[in-house]
């Protein structure tokens, strides 16, 4: 059964950098098949792709943030890591991350972040 | 940028409906298109991929059509689990984008 988990602090200041974690169990972060990718979600709004990383660890951004973002995976830790830099409060989210192959499928429970001062 | 057009953005029906979600693209995509469900407090969840296949474990009355630039999900039988809302999402080429969403209240 795959299934992925995020982690990362619920609250941010403005400017500073979220590091988020998507822990992934089921299956390997080297199958050629399967990439992850990052979505958010503000609270009431719709949802937004942010960032994806493939097995042989090409990535792709969004092209709006792809300035403050990076993706990176560590394949032996099963985790997948976005940081997002300069952060402000139009970034409060809930940040999701999902396995890719025809779609998102299946998706972590998502985390929550506030950026407040 | 391939831009999507979800329409409506909201739809009042009944328990037994018959309900029809549209999804427009800026461009061709081929059936590079998934739906997903999000009920309230919830991550999305997969309900047809490729345009027109459904998800393992997803009703039939679920159902996807389409290619090329214009999508539709319909729910042949709007059942009370139902309510929720519903994206579309292209994964032709980078980046990879969602409609804005179909909000599917009770009437």
């Amino acid at each position: 059964q795959v299934t992925l988990k995020e982690s990362g602090p619920v609250l941010v200041k403005p400017t500073e950098t979220l590091t988020l974690t998507c822990t992934v169990s089921g299956f390997s972060l080297s199958n050629a098949r399967m990439g992850v990718s990052w979505i958010r979600q503000p609270p009431g709004k719709a949802l937004e792709w942010l960032a994806h990383i493939f097995s042989n660890d090409e990535k792709s951004y969004s092209t709006s943030l792809k300035s403050r973002l990076t993706i990176s995976k560590d394949t032996s830790k099963s985790q997948v890591v976005l940081t997002m830099t300069n952060m402000d409060p139009v970034d409060t989210a809930t940040y999701y991350c999902a396995a890719a192959l025809k779609g998102f499928d299946p998706w972590g429970q998502g985390t929550l972040v506030t950026v407040s001062s | 940028v391939i831009w999507m057009t979800q329409s409506p953005s909201l739809l009042s029906a009944s328990t037994g409906d018959r309900v029809t979600i549209s999804c427009r693209m800026s461009q061709g995509i081929s059936s590079y298109l998934a739906w997903y469900q999000q009920k309230p407090g919830k991550a999305p969840e997969l309900l047809i991929y490729a345009a027109s296949t459904l998800q393992s474990g997803v009703p039939s009355r679920f159902s996807g059509s389409g290619s090329g630039t214009d999508f539709t999900l319909t729910i042949s039988c709007l059942q009370s689990e139902d309510f929720a809302t519903y994206y579309c999402q292209q994964y032709y080429s980078f980046p990879w984008t969602f409609g804005q969403g179909t909000k599917v209240e009770i009437k």
